[in-house]
């Protein structure tokens, strides 16, 4: 059971430069979301889905797009790299359990923007 | 405005001591739910603990507790009996509402265990 998987993990970019980074989870989760650590930042929201063919926006979500074509993937495209995006994001899952949101992590993608 | 707020960046506390790491919250909803993380330095997210708006007692996970106080809208982690592994980054977290399956996250706190 991989849980949720992100790739790639390390990555470096020109400014400029569109890439996408991937997620998957096999969990059979309807909840994803990407999010991206900056140091004393803490975990920003960019953008969520609550299942196949529905997200929305997070708390910071320009410069990225997201789609959610099937229930395991859920991919963070950069549209046009700036510095400012260099972080780290962190794809995640949700397993509501009554009240408790379990959140599930993947192991997160360090992109530098140069 | 819905928001967690971690004031604490770093703290140290010494093996086997108990250690408190603190956490505010805001939201004007009755029904909410908090949460901490752990974070170690090989970066993925552990579920520690979980506290329910209107669960009335103080949630305990093993070594970890939760100090629930409503009114001061506070949601502080206890860790007791501190472990060397303990080390690594501790963020809060809230689900504003039940509605949402939204996670906001505090801005988190280093936690160093030495011997």
């Amino acid at each position: 059971n991989a849980g949720v998987t992100q790739t790639p993990k390390f990555q470096v970019l020109k400014t400029g430069q569109s890439m996408t980074l991937q997620c998957a989870q096999d969990m059979n989760h309807e909840y994803m979301s990407w999010y991206r650590q900056d140091p004393g930042m803490g975990l920003r929201l960019i953008h969520y889905s609550v299942g196949a063919g529905i997200t929305d926006q997070g708390e910071v979500p320009n410069g990225y797009n997201v789609s959610r074509s099937t229930t395991e993937d859920f991919p963070l495209r950069l549209l046009s790299a700036a510095p400012s995006q260099t972080s780290v994001y962190f794809c995640a899952t949700h397993q509501p359990r009554g009240p408790v949101i379990v959140a599930f992590f993947g192991q997160g993608t360090r992109l530098t923007v140069v | 405005a819905q928001k967690i707020t971690q004031t604490q960046p770093g703290m140290f506390v010494q093996e086997k001591e108990a250690v408190t790491l603190d956490c505010t919250y805001d939201t004007s909803d009755q029904s909410y739910g908090l949460f901490w993380y752990k974070q170690p330095s090989s970066g993925e997210m552990i579920f520690l603990i979980y506290q329910g708006s209107y669960d009335e007692q103080n949630a305990t996970e093993g070594r970890y507790s939760l100090n629930f106080q409503k009114a001061r809208k506070s949601a502080n982690l206890v860790i007791s009996a501190s472990q060397l592994g303990d080390s690594a980054m501790y963020f809060c977290a809230m689900r504003p509402d039940y509605n949402t399956d939204k996670l906001i996250f505090g801005t988190g706190t280093r936690l160093q265990v030495f011997p």
